[in-house]
């Protein structure tokens, strides 16, 4: 399985853009990247996934390096509500769907 | 809807002792998944279900089994319990993967075990 490294943790201001980095050398072509969170004591939640292309939501962008071999989850105005561990996975739609949960980064933001 | 529910939300076993946790979800999911958690660690699979009546092992499937004999519900259960399964689970579920890698899961709140 492919892997991600994160950094373990990152602070941030409140209603500052957050620039979440991943790292994912070994990606291989039918990899997805997916970004999901985590909030204290709750179950992941998606956030948003790419492939090739710059993505953006109602909640994040997401950039995707030309080689693929990094990308850069972003959150344009951190809120307090924002701090969660964020998660960088691969994922493959051959092995099930299966998502290859890291140790993510864990984000405070300050008031 | 109530999207991916799980039951109990809090239990507390004996060395030794089984139990089943319970999965529901309401939003006509084929996929389902069963993880687990410990204390600063990302979660890890332990089974999935591709579909009704079938099962797969994910990561850590030792001491675990499962059952998916309805679409809506995926069980998984402890025969004997151990102090290592003390552990929080997650349930999640997602839509028919269309080979494109863009399905999302869907994760209920967890269920926290803890195993003396």
């Amino acid at each position: 399985d492919a892997k991600t490294t994160q950094p373990n943790s990152m602070e941030s201001n409140e209603e500052e853009p957050v620039h979440l980095p991943c790292n994912h050398s070994t990606i291989s072509g039918t990899d997805y990247i997916h970004w999901y969170r985590q909030l204290p004591s709750q179950g992941p939640e998606y956030v948003i996934h790419g492939l090739t292309s710059n993505v953006n939501n109602r909640m994040a962008s997401l950039a995707i390096a030309e080689d693929r071999k990094s990308s850069t989850l972003i959150l344009h105005r951190a809120t307090l509500r924002d701090a969660a561990v964020y998660y960088c996975i691969l994922r493959d739609d051959n092995q099930g769907g299966k998502l290859i949960f890291g140790q993510g980064t864990e984000l405070s933001v300050k008031p | 809807n109530a999207g991916v529910t799980q039951t109990p939300k809090f239990r507390v076993l004996k060395t030794g002792q089984s139990m089943t946790l319970l999965c529901a979800q309401d939003m006509n999911h084929e996929y389902m998944y069963w993880y687990r958690q410990d204390p600063g660690m990302g979660l890890r699979l332990i089974h999935y279900s591709v579909g009704e009546g079938t099962t797969a092992k994910g990561e850590v499937p030792d001491g675990y089994n499962v059952s998916r004999l309805k679409k809506q519900n995926f069980l998984l259960g402890l025969e004997s319990a151990a102090p290592s399964q003390t552990s929080v689970y997650f349930c999640a579920s997602s839509r028919h993967l269309t080979g494109r890698g863009q399905e999302t899961q869907y994760f209920g709140p967890g269920t926290r075990l803890l195993v003396l």
